[in-house]
This record gives structure tokens, C-alpha cells and sequence, in this order.
């Protein structure tokens, strides 16, 4: 099974500022690798798909890279909305897909 | 627009069995398989089980292979996963998401969810 580690597990933040999540996967995985964001209560959206595609609708603030093993996920500019939980996925091994642990972004 | 709207959830004994439902509209839904994922409270999330858009191949994770069944009714446009010896490691929110391949597969779509609790 392919395993995925997010660092770090939370983060303070401020509005404004430059976020940056990281996500490693067990093997490689090529650039199969999403991102979702989960707020309280709701369901996950999906993000960035294919390590740096914008999903539609979703502001270009966010930005997604690597490939292999290593990924990030940057948000720009910090808005008062961003404030949640952000995981990995990865679906080099689809259907049987894994998630990360997930990275809660709050405010400082 | 897309909608997926699960039912079904509640309260359950241990060893019980419950049935969850999640309705498509809004999309082709025999052109796209579904995935269900649950998370437990307070946890991450997990992928249950994957069904083909034409029902012909299923898949399921480990927690659960033998206990629980993926279904789908193309002409009803649902996805239902039938849950059998549940266990309490097995109360979650649980969502269905919709698979979509573009540069790679991934869930562009989710349902808000249905809690399934099993406590005696």
C-alpha cells in the first residue's frame, strides 16, 4: 500500500500570508496526486488535481507541485476562508486510492 | 448542476446491518464510477469502496472487504453501499464521491455525508 505523510500536521497563519503544506507519498507516484479542502461540517472540495491543475472555481491563489514522491501546497495571499483542514491523495494505486493525514490551517 | 445526496445513516448495533444510498443528478451518471469514503469523527478520511460506471468491477479496502457491498442502479442513478458485520471502528460520516479521470483520477464531486453510528 501506498502511504502518505503531510507536514506540518497544523498551522498558524495570518490573513495575507503565504501557506505552504507539504505531502510525501511511500513510492512514487508520478504527478497522481490531489488536493482536497475540508471545513467544519462539510464535505471535502477538491482543489488541485494531477499535482498542479486548478480544479475549475477554485481561486488561483492555490497552487500544487512536484512530482514523484514529494508535493506541495501553496496558498497565496491567506483569506479568512482558506481557515481549514487540506489533504493529500493519492491515486497512482486507483480505485484503492490513500489520503493523508490532513493539515489543519487555523488562525493565528 | 451536480448533486449527490446520500441517505440511509443512523444508529446500528454492533454485528447489525444498514444500507446507505446516494442519488446522482445533474450529470451522464452511468458514464462515471463512485467512490464511497468515510471519516471517522474527528479523523481523517478513508476510501471505502469504488464501483465502474457500468457496475462491472468492484473494489474495496481491506477495513471492510467481506462485509460491505458497492451497488449501483444506472437506471435510478444511484450508488448504495450495503454495510453488514458492523463493527464500532466502523462509525464515520460516510460521502460519495464521483470519480473522474482527467490527467489522472480523482473525486471532483462529493455528497454531504450520512453518519452511521454502531454502539450498543
Amino acid at each position: 500500500d501506498i502511504q502518505m505523510t503531510q507536514s506540518p500536521s497544523s498551522l498558524s497563519a495570518s490573513v495575507g500570508d503565504r501557506v505552504t503544506i507539504t505531502c510525501r507519498a511511500s513510492q512514487s507516484i508520478s504527478s497522481y496526486l490531489n488536493w482536497y479542502q475540508q471545513k467544519p461540517g462539510k464535505a471535502p472540495k477538491l482543489l488541485i488535481y494531477a499535482a498542479s491543475s486548478l480544479q475549475s472555481g477554485v481561486p488561483s491563489r492555490f497552487s500544487g507541485s512536484g512530482s514523484g514522491t514529494d508535493f506541495t501546497l501553496t496558498i497565496s495571499n491567506l483569506q479568512p476562508e482558506d481557515f481549514a483542514i487540506y489533504y493529500c491523495q493519492q491515486s497512482y494505486s486507483t480505485p484503492q486510492v490513500t489520503f493523508g493525514p490532513g493539515t489543519k490551517v487555523d488562525i493565528k | 448542476q451536480v448533486q449527490l445526496v446520500e441517505s440511509g445513516g443512523g444508529v446500528v448495533q454492533p454485528g447489525g446491518s444498514l444500507r446507505l444510498s446516494c442519488a446522482a443528478s445533474g450529470f451522464t451518471f452511468r458514464n462515471y464510477g463512485m467512490h464511497w469514503v468515510r471519516q471517522a469523527p474527528g479523523k481523517g478520511l478513508e476510501w471505502v469502496a469504488f464501483i465502474r460506471y457500468d457496475g462491472n468491477n468492484k473494489y474495496y479496502a481491506d477495513s471492510v472487504k467481506g462485509r460491505f457491498t458497492i451497488s449501483r442502479d444506472n437506471s435510478k442513478n444511484t450508488v448504495s453501499l450495503q454495510m453488514s458485520s458492523l463493527r464500532v471502528e466502523d462509525t464515520a460520516m460516510y460521502y460519495c464521491a464521483r470519480d473522474r479521470i482527467r490527467l489522472g483520477y480523482h473525486f471532483d464531486y462529493w455528497g454531504q455525508g450520512t453518519l452511521v453510528t454502531v454502539s450498543s
